[in-house]
């Protein structure tokens, strides 16, 4: 079945430093990827998405790109801000078969001024 | 346009007795799916509902159910209810079932004592 790893947290970072939270997956076919936030006492809310091979998802100065060679979608930021403290997710929807969307465990980030 | 609505946002329940919880999509999706979030088992997907049918489901026991309305709105169901059963219940809507991107409401945070 469908599976997305991700690597454990919490990640702490000084403002201004240089993110990056690794996802990789394993799924058939040409799954989608995506990023989710959580932000305390939250819902999910959708960060960026890359739908096929190469694309790169793009918001707030967040960035992932679909590589399908290795299976992966690691989350990039350049300068990250107090106010990126949060829990991210990664998850991927499978194109084919039960098409819900697969999680990761999360990484929380926190960042400290 | 409004988001996804929930009601109501937190619970407190007793074992033994059954829920039910509210979900509102956004104006003019159709497919609404269900996901539990807690801390050990992280974010697993319930059900999914489009046009009043599920169309999907997730590996939970038959205590848990749901349905969906004309107007798209879902509800689901706890019967019997477990202290395994405290978790967040995330409810998403997206525009159609094959659609790529979803969205997700605030959550019910269900307390079962």
């Amino acid at each position: 079945g469908n599976s997305v790893t991700q690597m454990e947290g919490p990640v702490t970072l000084s403002e201004e430093a240089f993110l990056t939270i690794n996802c990789t997956y394993t799924a058939t076919g040409y799954p989608s990827l995506f990023w989710y936030v959580q932000y305390p006492g939250e819902g999910l809310q959708l960060l960026l998405k890359a739908t096929k091979a190469d694309d790169k998802g793009s918001n707030k100065g967040f960035e992932a790109t679909y590589r399908k060679e290795t299976t992966s979608f690691h989350l990039e930021k350049g300068s990250v801000q107090v106010s990126d403290s949060a829990v991210y997710f990664c998850a991927l929807k499978g194109d084919r078969g039960r098409r819900a969307l697969t999680f990761g465990s999360g990484t929380r980030l926190q960042v400290q001024p | 346009k409004a988001g996804v609505t929930q009601t109501p946002r937190y619970l407190i329940k007793t074992r033994g007795q059954q829920v039910t919880l509210s979900c509102s999509p956004i104006s003019g999706h159709r497919s609404v799916s269900w996901y539990q979030q807690t801390p050990g088992q992280g974010l697993q997907f319930l059900f999914e509902y489009f046009s009043e049918t599920q169309r999907n489901k997730g590996n939970f026991p038959g205590r848990f159910s749901g349905r969906q309305f004309s107007n798209s709105r879902s509800e689901m169901n706890v019967s019997t209810l477990e202290l395994g059963d405290s978790a967040l219940y995330l409810c998403a809507s997206s525009f159609e079932a094959r659609s790529e991107t979803q969205y997700f409401g605030p959550g019910t945070r269900l307390l079962v004592l």
